[in-house]
């Protein structure tokens, strides 16, 4: 089944305690992006990667850290979390057939992450 | 990269029509226009996307002006599992970033 999984579905954690977030697809998608979601602010764009050791910040990159070494794998690298960076996180992939946007973006489940 | 408007919120009487609008007066020549929408706390959702030509699949209709300032997303027959917040975004080269906003809540009522 082609799908988004991300890793973990929740988590809690302590100010300043390193943590990843893993996310992989299967569909051998070149763009994939992570959003965190919070009330009233809607979905934004932390990093993208257009592909395998590309990638870019979106609208709110600080304390936040990805990696792109593989295709299917997006981890999302919390090195000093903060309170602040307590959220709902979406990570997302999809096809850029012929260089173009016109695929969709598939979505995992979310992780809810709350630094205390 | 092409900002949208959304109203914040919408209510649609099940089995009507809902129609969604989204104005994206910046889009460039070769942004899509998305159309995404989110039940609770799930995943948003692909329902449509187009270009310049009105589309239409299984879930919904997209209606494009013809200067592409504006499009209008229609759910032919709503359902209260239709429920849900609904996004537009401008996709292209030029707007890697997919910013979604805020949306508009579409809130179907029996």
């Amino acid at each position: 089944e082609a799908q988004v999984t991300q890793n973990p579905r929740y988590l809690i954690t302590v100010t300043g305690k390193k943590l990843t977030v893993t996310c992989s697809q299967n569909m051998n998608h070149e763009y994939m992006s992570w959003y965190r979601q919070d009330p009233g602010l809607g979905l934004r764009q932390i990093y993208y990667s257009m592909n395998v050791e590309v990638t870019d910040k979106g609208d709110v990159p600080e304390g936040y850290k990805v990696s792109r070494k593989e295709k299917r794998n997006f981890p999302l690298i919390l090195e000093s979390p903060s309170p602040n960076q307590t959220s709902l996180y979406f990570c997302a992939s999809s096809s850029l057939p012929t260089g173009s946007f016109n695929s969709p973006l598939h979505f995992g489940n979310g992780t809810r992450l709350t630094v205390t | 990269d092409a900002k949208t408007t959304q109203p914040p919120s919408m209510d649609c009487a099940e089995g009507r029509a809902a129609n969604l609008p989204c104005n994206h007066s910046t889009i460039s020549g070769n942004e899509y226009v998305y159309w995404y929408r989110q039940i609770h706390s799930q995943g948003p959702q692909y329902i449509i996307h187009g270009l310049k030509n009105n589309e239409t699949n299984e879930m919904a209709s997209l209606i494009i002006t013809e200067d592409r300032k504006s499009s209008t997303l229609i759910l032919p027959h709503a359902t209260l599992r239709d429920t849900a917040v609904y996004y537009c975004i401008g996709v292209g080269w030029s707007a890697r970033q997919l910013t979604f906003g805020s949306g508009t809540q579409l809130t179907v009522l029996p």
